[in-house]
């Protein structure tokens, strides 16, 4: 079966500019994860979905960041205003549920580089 | 705040050797998993070992195993017989059921096996 594919695998847009990156989970998985790896350093959470609702966003940096699920399967992040510190690649990762049984299985991330 | 050290950026192993990644963490939880991850170049998390606090047995997956120490908060990678794919960078992570499983994630050890 497919995995979690995230589009584009690369973004690069101007400071200012808004971006969308989207993440298909692996079909019936209900929680969705987003992760931020700056380079050199391990990820590090963003924000996570149970089913369509944001169940914790504390890893969001700002205000300029958003992200939604509206039907509880794709997820979209988007990034407004950008700036070069948004520089990284995110990934999303998506699991049958949240019990410490239920493995993450990550996409190849999107790499967003802001000039 | 949970926290996950890897003291060790980048650590080197013959061929058909054996090499061992350090990880120590710091938690006041007691329900929690620690995960090993290995990223490849092409950016592709993959799951290569995961151990659940309250088993004493340390887990082990072919020629990947964990040393866990749990009042020393330590959790160690041993990779027998190095082959030349294991070449990535290794994370150590850790998550906790309370928290909706969101990893929290080392800065990474890179390892390189040489022919």
């Amino acid at each position: 079966g497919a995995g979690v594919s995230q589009t584009p695998s690369n973004k690069v847009t101007e400071k200012g500019k808004y971006v969308e990156l989207r993440c298909d989970p692996i079909s019936g998985h209900t929680a969705l994860y987003w992760y931020r790896q700056s380079l050199g350093q391990g990820p590090e959470f963003l924000i996570y979905f149970q089913g369509t609702g944001a169940a914790d966003d504390s890893g969001l940096p700002n205000d300029r960041f958003f992200a939604v699920r509206p039907e509880g399967s794709v997820s979209t992040l988007k990034i407004q205003r950008t700036e070069r510190g948004d520089s990284a690649v995110y990934l999303c990762a998506s699991s049958p549920g949240t019990s410490g049984d239920d493995e993450q299985f990550f996409g190849p991330g999107t790499r967003l580089t802001v000039l | 705040a949970q926290t996950v050290t890897q003291s060790q950026p980048e650590m080197s192993v013959q061929e058909a050797e054996t090499v061992t990644l350090s990880c120590t963490y710091d938690t006041s939880e007691s329900d929690y998993y620690l995960f090993w991850y290995k990223q490849p170049p092409s950016r592709q998390m993959i799951l290569v070992i995961r151990q659940e606090a309250y088993k004493q047995q340390n887990a082990t997956e072919n020629r990947f195993s964990v040393n866990f120490q749990k009042a020393a908060k330590s959790f160690s990678l041993k990779i027998s017989d190095s082959q030349l794919g294991d070449a990535a960078m290794y994370f150590c992570a850790s998550a906790y059921m309370e928290y909706g499983n969101k990893l929290v994630f080392g800065a990474g050890t890179i390892l390189r096996v040489k022919s």
